[in-house]
């Protein structure tokens, strides 16, 4: 495809309830990142990919989530028991090298309810 | 640690007036500053990297290591400026984006 691509766009899901969201990132793109954005919030940081390997995880909140990019492409971000604080939006991005310009999808809004 | 600022929730100018968007950031080292813009609907993408010292869109930001600011001007304000614009840093050797929480620019006809 021609940009970061997120699916899905919208997901509800009740408190305690596990999610998976996934992101197609830019063919050829090495580099893939994981953000989340509460309200009125900028982006934060999550997690980085380099390859199928995870490169950085420190900003995982906690240890309900988990992500995975098994053939260095398509990556899950995992969410268990969800809390209504995980209500936000996710966003992927990617980039072909380090310290590159990153290209963001549209992000998944997730409602915890 | 790292921080970026945007001071201003909401910036409201008249077309055709002066912006100015102000950003500062706290870190020791060498950053990398960054500005990116999110149209209604659209996804977030890069507007303008200090690196670069270009001007897109009429946008322009210089690095002010004294005052530790990125502030990102256009002399003249148009309608589809509009937008929400997030200044982000990332630390020399690393690529995570620290983005400050924004800044809603609306200009008015």
């Amino acid at each position: 495809g021609a940009g970061v691509s997120q699916t899905p766009s919208n997901k509800v899901t009740e408190k305690g309830k596990y999610v998976e969201l996934r992101c197609d990132p830019i063919s050829g793109h090495t580099a893939l990142y994981w953000y989340r954005q509460s309200l009125g919030q900028g982006p934060e940081f999550l997690i980085y990919f380099q390859g199928t390997g995870a490169a950085d995880d420190s900003g995982l909140p906690n240890d309900r989530f988990f992500a995975v990019r098994p053939e260095g492409s398509v990556s899950t971000l995992k969410i268990q028991r969800t809390e209504r604080g995980d209500s936000a939006v996710y966003l992927c991005a990617s980039s072909s090298t380090l310290n590159t310009e990153a290209f963001f999808g549209q992000g998944t809004r997730l409602t915890v309810v | 640690a790292q921080r970026v600022t945007q001071p201003e929730k909401l910036l409201s100018v008249f077309k055709g007036a002066p912006v100015e968007l102000k950003c500062n950031y706290s870190y020791s080292g060498s950053p990398e500053l960054f500005w990116y813009v999110q149209y209604s609907r659209q996804r977030l993408q890069l507007l303008l990297r200090h690196i670069s010292r270009e001007s897109i869109k009429g946008f322009t930001a210089d690095l002010n290591k004294g005052e530790t600011s990125f502030h990102l001007k256009k002399p003249f304000a148009q309608e589809e400026d509009s937008a929400m614009y997030y200044c982000a840093l990332t630390t020399s050797g690393t690529y995570k984006y620290i983005f400050g929480t924004g800044t809603r620019l609306k200009v008015l006809a």
